[in-house]
């Protein structure tokens, strides 16, 4: 059974770089159909698609975020990381990472617990 | 880019009654791409529906989906206390990206 857990700093200060890492257990990020995105959530709201990226490297951003974002892969440590550059208090979320089936329907079957991330100084 | 919209925001009902959430879009979604999901607080969104009306592992058959188009609907039969959430509709689209819907929230 495939789980995933994200990692990283819970506080940023502003204007720096948020970085996360998402380690996947119980299967290959490589095996299947799938991509594996980052999905965010402020406090009280709804859920705000980031980005995805395929285990060969191709990337798919939100638009609203594509210009700060960074994705990337690594598949000998079975992990993919989120890189999101000039964050502010806006940038204050919890972060979720989510295993995305793309075979032919496409819907997020598998999260991570998410990790809360404050930008403040 | 295609935005979901979701009613009612919250849907005040009791254990054994019928839940009707719809989700509703600017523009059309192939069925394939709509997906449901239902989050309790302090925990991850947990896939319910796929592919419009497909129910994920271990969903009860209380959840079905239903719609085409720009119009879908989540009804969840005979509620039971463990389904009083927030429930969030997504789609994937042109761009290519994914969107997620406001969410219902059901109470009590």
């Amino acid at each position: 059974q495939v789980q995933l857990q994200e990692s990283g700093p819970g506080l940023v200060k502003p204007s720096q770089t948020l970085s996360l890492t998402c380690t996947v257990s119980g299967g290959s990020i490589t095996s299947g159909s799938y991509y594996w995105s980052w999905i965010r959530q402020s406090a009280g709201k709804g859920l705000e698609w980031i980005g995805r990226i395929h285990a060969r490297g191709s990337t798919n951003f939100n638009p609203s975020l594509k210009s700060r974002v960074t994705l990337s892969v690594d598949t000998p440590k079975n992990q993919f990381s989120l890189n999101l550059r000039s964050v502010t208090a806006a940038d204050t979320a919890v972060y979720f990472c989510a295993r995305v089936d793309m075979y032919y329907y496409y819907y997020m079957d598998v999260w991570g617990k998410g990790t809360t991330v404050t930008v403040s100084s | 880019e295609t935005v979901l919209t979701q009613s009612p925001g919250t849907l005040s009902l009791s254990p054994g009654e019928r839940a009707t959430l719809s989700c509703r879009a600017t523009q059309s979604v192939s069925s394939n791409y709509l997906a449901w999901y239902q989050q309790k607080p302090g925990q991850a969104p947990r896939l319910l529906i796929y592919g419009t009306s497909t129910r994920a592992t271990g969903i009860p058959d209380r959840f079905s989906g239903s719609g085409s188009g720009t119009d879908f609907t989540l009804t969840i039969n005979k509620l039971e206390p463990e389904d009083f959430a927030v429930y969030y509709c997504q789609q994937y689209g042109g761009s290519p990206t994914f969107t997620f819907g406001p969410g219902t929230k059901v109470d009590l």
